[in-house]
């Protein structure tokens, strides 16, 4: 089953501009993870949010969670043309380890 | 975080037929998971593998037509059987940072079935 929502479904960006995706979920969750995927190649781990965190940043990246709406947002900023990928969104339902993926947003940066 | 290789890396197999995707980690993990990713879409989970145990299924996901073995701690294989072209997908194992609960992925294996 997926349990995120991500939106937009895609976004269409200029290099240096900032970008936001959104992920939605449906139940109470330990932790929630973004991942990055380019060009149908494998997943690369960006960040990891637990659910008693609000805020967390990594480089370029801010992701936000608020467990109370359900929702966490990525936050790239001063995007790069190396940012143009899908980003995916990934929650443990509860159990621990087993992830649920949302449908994913694919961010083109275009230079 | 730990570092998964994949082979192969794609192939391009014939309706009926099986293929074995090996999945090897540079340090030893207790759990080990199994992903498809159809074209477009996002990724599900198959099946859950613990070394020394049967993998555990997800919904819509049977061991005759995926069998997977857990050899070792370091070590998995997902075979893809009777194959057809909607068994065309990515084929992604991950491992999980027991300490910090972050999951790794492998980079994939492309499998087309014609």
């Amino acid at each position: 089953s997926q349990q995120g929502e991500e939106d937009p479904q895609a976004l269409s960006i200029q290099e240096g501009e900032n970008a936001t995706m959104n992920c939605s979920y449906k139940t109470s969750i330990n932790n929630l993870q973004w991942y990055r995927q380019n060009s149908g190649r494998g997943l690369v781990h960006l960040i990891l949010i637990r659910s008693n965190e609000r805020e967390k940043h990594s480089g370029r990246l801010r992701v936000t969670l608020d467990t109370s709406k359900k929702s966490s947002s990525l936050l790239i900023t001063a995007s790069r043309a190396a940012d143009t990928a899908s980003y995916f969104c990934a929650t443990d339902e509860g159990y621990g380890n087993k992830l649920v993926f949302g449908a994913g947003t694919i961010l083109r940066v275009k230079s | 975080s730990a570092v998964i290789s994949q082979k192969p890396s794609r192939d391009i197999c014939q309706r009926g037929t099986s293929l074995t995707i090996q999945c090897q980690v540079d340090s030893q993990v207790t759990m080990m998971f199994w992903y498809r990713q159809q074209p477009g879409q996002s990724l599900t989970l198959i099946a859950t593998a613990n070394q020394g145990s049967e993998a555990t299924y997800e919904s819509g996901f049977v061991i005759d037509k995926f069998p997977i073995s857990r050899p070792n701690l370091t070590f998995s294989t997902l075979t893809v059987s009777n194959m057809s072209p909607e068994d065309s997908s990515i084929y992604l194992c991950s491992v999980e940072d027991g300490i910090a609960y972050e999951q790794y992925f492998g980079p994939g294996t492309r499998l087309t079935v014609t």
